[in-house]
């Protein structure tokens, strides 16, 4: 399997930081790589799909990059409403794998 | 606007199979455009892909549950369905079915989007 690493595990922001969060693969899994966004008692979102690419209605506050085993998902200016927890998942093999997750709290 | 929703009993006693259903609206599940999965969480804990299908029928297990997982289609119904078996209190989670995207080359790529979730819990 496998394994996917998202660092940090928690943070904490204040409204208008920039907030980068990272994941690596624990092999090559190209762009591949998915993020999502889940609030308290709601299914995830997704954000970005295929490293980088911008899921149709989120906020162009959110970007990514990166390829083969290191990703990180920005958040240029940070607002209320991204107050939640982030996951990465790749979709480069069976099984589908998601990392641990990074919860970005308020300062 | 394509929805999901997940329905089962939301309480299972031990070593007996969990039986969940996603109903999908607003869209084919027969689409070969799309695969359709099943994703859970523990309480307070992160996301595990149990398995998908796809509108072959071909079906992907998670090697973790692979002995105990089965999931199946209803065109008729446009819903899938997830069966656990031998269930224990390390399978309370809340579950989530999804539809699957495909990328241009035919590779798999994200969830999106997803159902509300069902809590289960296993309990005697």
């Amino acid at each position: 399997d496998i394994q996917m690493t998202q660092s940090p595990s928690s943070l904490s922001a204040s409204i208008g930081d920039r907030v980068t969060i990272t994941c690596r693969a624990s092999q090559s899994i190209s762009s591949y790589l998915n993020w999502y966004q889940q609030k308290p008692g709601k299914a995830p979102k997704v954000l970005i799909y295929s490293a980088s690419s911008l899921q149709s209605g989120v906020p162009s506050r959110f970007s990514a990059s990166g390829s083969g085993t290191d990703f990180t998902l920005t958040i240029s200016s940070l607002q209320p409403e991204d107050f939640a927890t982030y996951y990465c998942q790749q979709s480069y093999s069976t099984p589908v794998t998601f990392g641990g997750g990074t919860k970005v709290e308020i300062k | 606007q394509l929805q999901l929703q997940e329905s089962g009993p939301g309480l299972e006693t031990p070593s007996e199979t969990l039986s969940l259903t996603c109903s999908v609206s607003g869209g084919s599940i027969s689409s070969t455009s799309y695969y359709w999965g099943w994703i859970r969480q523990p309480p307070g804990k992160g996301l595990e892909w149990i398995g998908s299908v796809f509108y072959s029928g071909r079906t992907y297990y998670n090697p973790s549950l692979k002995s105990r997982v089965t999931i199946s289609v209803d065109t008729a119904k446009n819903q899938f369905s997830l069966k656990l078996s031998s269930v224990t209190a390390a399978d309370t989670a809340e579950y989530y079915c999804a539809r699957g995207c495909y990328d241009s080359s035919g590779y798999e790529r994200e969830f999106d989007p997803w159902g509300q979730g069902t809590l289960v819990t296993v309990s005697s």
